[in-house]
């Protein structure tokens, strides 16, 4: 069974532009959460998507976006990107939906340098 | 601001040394998760452990949880190299949103 799928795996963007990073969750699974690693702020929560809604977003800037497909695969966008974005984004995909709490498997991440 | 802070925040061990870490929380949960993360790659799930729940096991590893506390842990018994990695504490909200801790970074010496 393959796992959770995130590319691109290393990513460098100049300050301003935008980025677009993918996540296809494991086959079956229909609820996929997006997190954000630094080294300050340790991993926090930026949004969950479930049968193509976003049911929950954490405390993020707008410039932070992301959607779902029919295909439960994900994206999500950074636009007019600034130096505190560089972070290690990681997807995590769920089998339920809420209500039902169950183990999150997570992609390898994605690395965002922003120079 | 973190959910489940862990403590300590960094634990260096022998090998075969038992290690264990500790995870508070601010709200009540619905259940709590633990992970493992290898050199800042993605993270592993551990353990889920339910509100109703006070011990649970998996292998090497036990967590329990005190809800009248606040407070969780995960000790992992005769502790292996491949152990070192950073575990984190999650606290689970309904609808998949995770409020994680920052960590405890474990190294385990040959």
């Amino acid at each position: 069974k393959a796992g959770v799928t995130q590319t691109p795996r290393y990513l460098i963007k100049t300050r301003g532009q935008q980025v677009t990073l993918s996540c296809s969750p494991i086959s079956g699974h229909r609820s996929v959460s997006w997190y954000q690693q630094t080294p300050g702020q340790g991993l926090q929560f930026l949004f969950e998507y479930f049968s193509e809604t976003q049911r929950n977003k954490g405390n993020f800037p707008g410039r932070f976006s992301g959607r779902q497909f029919s295909n439960s695969r994900s994206e999500m966008n950074v636009s007019t990107l600034e130096l505190g974005d560089s972070a290690l984004y990681l997807c995590a995909s769920s089998l339920t939906g809420a209500g039902s709490s169950t183990e999150a498997f997570f992609g390898q991440g994605t690395r965002l340098t922003v120079v | 601001s973190q959910q489940g802070e862990e403590d300590p925040q960094a634990l260096s061990i022998q090998e075969g040394e038992n290690a264990t870490m500790n995870c508070s929380y601010k709200t009540s949960i619905n259940n709590l998760q633990w992970y493992r993360q290898n050199s800042g790659r993605g993270l592993v799930h551990l353990i889920l452990i339910r509100s109703n729940e006070r011990e649970k096991h998996s292998g090497r590893l036990r967590v329990t949880l005190d809800t009248s506390k606040k407070s969780s842990s995960l000790l992992i018994t005769a502790s292996r190299a491949a152990d070192t990695a950073s575990y984190f504490c999650a606290k689970d909200n309904a609808g998949n949103m995770l409020t994680f801790g920052g960590g405890t970074r474990l190294m385990v010496k040959p």
